[in-house]
């Protein structure tokens, strides 16, 4: 059964450094979204893409993040200076394209960790 | 902004008791959506309602979208040691933002 796949697993930084998270969506679908969630805490919206292009993002989503589809497969979060409340698991997820409302299919995460 | 608020936080069941969780979004939602997730995993699809009054049932798990499309609920019956996680809801506002819920912790003691 296809899955989204993201890497890394976990990825520690220092404060201030960028950091690069990946995933692969399934190859068919064409809407992706990243989510975060803070340990215990709800899963947060930050971002949406479709067509190469941002559909919606929230307030988290500030201009230290960015995302980018650098080729057919990679859908990419970069944020540019971490901070410590960056902290937390971020989720990819997709949907496939031909009807409304469908269901999001998580990857596994991406645990960050900013010292 | 839009908040989804779901209660109660935390239910601790024994295992055969019923369990009930309530979603309500302070703005009118074009669909929603309900998740599972396992401790330590990542949320799993589990329905999708969109039109109002809207009853879908899914072996022991029941999913009710309100009729002014703002609040949900997720019914299952007669609990296991396997639906242990927790369920959020996760309002649409069309296809490309979904707000996720407060989620509902469930325990269940066998």
């Amino acid at each position: 059964e296809p899955e989204v796949t993201q890497t890394p697993s976990h990825q520690v930084t220092q404060m201030g450094q960028e950091v690069i998270l990946r995933c692969v969506p399934i190859s068919n679908h064409l809407y992706f979204y990243w989510y975060r969630q803070i340990l215990g805490q709800k899963v947060e919206f930050l971002v949406s893409f479709y067509n190469n292009e941002i559909s919606e993002k929230s307030e988290i989503f500030d201009d230290q993040f960015s995302v980018e589809r650098p080729d057919g497969s990679n859908f990419t979060l970069k944020i540019r200076s971490t901070k410590l409340e960056d902290s937390a698991m971020y989720f990819c997820a997709s949907t496939r394209a031909g009807a409304t409302y469908n269901e999001q299919f998580f990857g596994p995460g991406t645990r960050l960790t900013v010292l | 902004g839009q908040q989804v608020m779901q209660i109660p936080q935390y239910q601790h069941v024994q295992e055969g008791e019923d369990f009930t969780t309530y979603c309500n979004s302070s703005t009118t939602l074009s669909n929603i959506q309900w998740y599972k997730q396992r401790p330590g995993g990542h949320p799993v699809f589990l329905i999708q309602l969109v039109k109002s009054g809207e009853v879908k049932k899914q072996k022991r798990l029941t999913f009710q979208f309100g009729e002014a499309k703002k609040n949900s609920s997720l019914h299952i019956t007669a609990t296991q040691t396997t639906d242990v996680g927790t369920y959020f809801c996760a309002g649409g506002r069309g296809t490309y933002k979904y707000i996720f819920g407060t989620g509902t912790r469930l325990k269940v003691l066998a």
